[in-house]
């Protein structure tokens, strides 16, 4: 079946430093989602990114279908930027059903 | 608009009580979805429905676990004969068709 693996698994940043997170996935997935979950909190969308490039904010995400990869960059991070960040891809395709990743935590220092 | 509403926030069975975890999705969504997130497995989907039919039950343990919708405005998960392994958080996501899911806070099931 689908997996997905997070990388890395924790990362512990000081304000105002950039945060790159990785995505990888076994098969060609048809939608790559990420999603921010404070702790105690609820999963919260920010990007439905399938392929290329979107921006919102201090947050650019990177789908490359082809090489079964994504990435989230979190640039200039803030303390509130700390919780756990999720990448998730279809169970199957079209299905909307997602398939998760372990997370990666982040922990922003002042 | 108040989002996907789960009740309750919280609940505490004794094991081999019965749980009945609700979900009030968004008005207007057609596909409801059942998640379960514990510490070691993750967040692990369970079951799906769209305009009120069941669609997938696969990731549903198949003893104990049901889940139903009988109407749009609410889907109900529940669980017999609870035991400490069931303990997790329970998230309900609704999606308009062919939307990404939007979540809820989340019931958080713990079984003594």
């Amino acid at each position: 079946g689908q997996q997905v693996q997070q990388s890395p698994a924790s990362l512990v940043l000081q304000e105002g430093e950039n945060a790159e997170l990785q995505c990888n996935f076994s098969s060609t997935a048809t939608r790559l989602q990420w999603f921010y979950q404070h702790p105690g909190g609820r999963l919260v969308s920010l990007f439905y990114n399938p392929s290329g490039t979107k921006h919102t904010g201090r947050l650019t995400s990177t789908t490359v279908t082809n090489e079964r990869r994504g990435s989230l960059h979190i640039s200039s991070s803030q303390t509130t930027d700390s919780g756990t960040y999720f990448c998730a891809i279809d169970r199957s395709s079209g299905s909307w059903q997602l398939i998760f990743g372990s997370g990666t935590q982040l922990t922003v220092m002042p | 608009n108040a989002g996907v509403i789960q009740t309750p926030r919280h609940k505490v069975t004794g094991k081999g009580q019965e749980a009945t975890l609700w979900c009030e999705p968004i008005s207007g969504h057609s596909a409801v979805f059942w998640y379960r997130q514990t510490i070691v497995q993750g967040l692990e989907f369970l079951t799906y429905f769209r305009n009120q039919a069941p669609i997938d039950d696969s990731g549903m343990p198949k003893e104990r676990f049901s889940a139903q919708m009988p109407n749009q405005s609410h889907s109900t998960l529940k669980i017999q004969s609870t035991q400490p392994q069931d303990s997790a958080v329970y998230l309900c996501a609704s999606s308009p068709g062919g939307g990404a899911p939007l979540f809820g806070e989340g019931t958080r099931l713990s079984v003594l």
